[in-house]
């Protein structure tokens, strides 16, 4: 167990709608970033966090967006659903901003249909 | 922006056997390498690091080289076991005008033949 949780572990919903991941880094992670990895594909990174601002941006569609709160637990909301966004998508957290080792959380998988 | 390409995609060795997997990037700013192993529909754990000040880092059967001249590192697996088994990452990351940029390789498959 990395101490990194996300919410939900699964998920399954149609074309055109709209889904929120949630994600808890380690205590005292400072760091959050979300990945997007799809069947039997690599892991292409969306977006880092650092204490609640945005460090940085990776190939990361319009049509997502993530935010990080107060109490550094993250979301990633991904809007307007089509099939080819079915994926697994990872969170990861670092103790720093500019940290190097990243513990992954379980990952949530989302299905569009 | 910064590129890594990890060959081989697949790799099949014999229990007992050394595997080798070897990943090159392109931007020489580039100052921290991490290997991931990922188990089937499990989270990618960190397995070693090697940062660009080091050459060679090993662990246990598990050792990492780096050549900055050449812009390559590898991932050495020896004695390998049924449970080394899994798909491997490389990665590669640096540190741009205050932010930290990383980037993946595509993953290497290994199975270990008992």
């Amino acid at each position: 167990d990395s101490g990194v949780t996300q919410t939900p572990k699964h998920l399954i919903t149609a074309t055109g709608q709209r889904v929120t991941l949630r994600c808890s880094p380690r205590s005292g992670d400072l760091s959050v970033y979300w990945y997007q990895q799809s069947l039997d594909q690599g892991l292409q990174f969306l977006i880092q966090y650092y204490n609640g601002e945005e460090r940085a941006k990776g190939n990361i569609l319009e049509r997502f967006s993530a935010q990080q709160f107060p109490d550094l637990h993250s979301e990633l909301n991904l809007s307007s659903l089509e099939l080819g966004d079915s994926a697994l998508y990872f969170c990861a957290s670092s103790v720093m901003r500019d940290s190097y080792e990243q513990y992954f959380g379980p990952g949530t998988r989302l299905t569009v249909t | 922006g910064e590129n890594v390409e990890q060959h081989p995609s697949t790799l099949s060795v014999q229990e007992g056997d050394s595997a080798v997997i070897k990943c090159t990037y392109s931007d020489s700013a580039s100052n921290y390498f991490p290997w991931y192993k990922q188990e089937l529909g499990k989270r990618p754990q960190l397995i070693i690091d090697i940062r660009s000040n080091v050459g060679e880092k090993k662990d246990q059967r598990i050792a990492v080289t780096l050549n900055k001249t050449a812009k390559h590192f590898s991932l050495h697996i020896t004695e390998t076991q049924p449970e080394d088994s899994a798909v491997y990452f490389c990665a590669a990351e640096m540190n741009s005008g205050g932010y930290q940029k990383v980037t993946f390789g595509t993953g290497t498959k290994l199975q270990v033949i008992p």
